[in-house]
């Protein structure tokens, strides 16, 4: 299989705070990890790629600073939402790939965050 | 810029018919392509890939490609309730990069 888990499944915060999101892949070790953001209605939007144990390369018009990328090991990356706005409200979902032999990804539940 | 164009829909069709999707890409150096699931308020699940032309086809599902006309398609026999949901083309429009362009789903209803 190909088994990828986030946490939390849903969050609730308010303005200003940060919210930290985690992606885990079960079952295999992903060379690459990807987060996107999808709004109602609307398709996925990557917003940065994670190599383990390198830094992030996020899209154009993706705030790096305001999201915070860590890439620990093979199993593990985190997005931090950091001073969140309504705005950010949204859906984020990450997905992995399993091998690098490999194109297809494997995506995580998502976590609705919603900013109040 | 880099295109991924699906009809929004919805498609209804009768269970038990033939649902037919559609894809068109913009960035002619496309080599990977992808469909998904994707239920309301879950995320994507994997169907399928198809990477050469002509038609692969994985049980009730045929993805059919055609490079030179730059769109991708996917068929689904016996179409059931159960396959209500919206149905994402995903492109890999630069090869190595394994970056997806999603389109943005075809919403498919299959009425009991």
């Amino acid at each position: 299989g190909a088994v990828v888990s986030q946490h939390p499944s849903r969050v609730i915060c308010k303005s200003g705070t940060s919210v930290k999101i985690e992606c885990r892949s079960l079952d295999f070790q992903a060379t690459t990890m990807f987060w996107y953001r999808q709004f109602p209605k609307q398709s996925l939007m990557l917003m940065a790629t994670s190599n383990e144990g390198s830094k992030a390369t996020y899209e154009q018009g993706v705030e790096k600073d305001k999201f915070l990328i860590n890439h620990a090991s093979l199993t593990l990356s985190t997005l931090t939402v950091t001073s969140a706005h309504p705005e950010d409200s949204s859906f984020y979902i990450c997905s992995a790939r399993r091998d690098r032999r490999d194109n297809e990804q494997y995506f995580g539940p998502g976590t609705r965050l919603t900013v109040t | 810029q880099k295109e991924v164009e699906q009809n929004s829909g919805p498609l209804s069709v009768p269970e038990g018919a033939i649902a037919s999707l559609n894809c068109t890409y913009s960035d002619r150096g496309s080599q990977s392509f992808f469909w998904y699931r994707q239920y309301s308020g879950k995320s994507p699940e994997l169907i399928m890939f198809i990477y050469s032309n002509g038609d692969k086809e994985d049980g009730r599902f045929t993805a059919q490609l055609n490079k030179a006309s730059q769109y991708v398609s996917l068929l689904i026999r016996d179409s059931q309730p159960s396959d209500s949901a919206t149905y994402l083309c995903a492109v890999i429009p630069v090869p190595g990069t394994y970056k997806y362009i999603f389109g943005t789903g075809t919403r498919l209803k299959v009425l009991a």
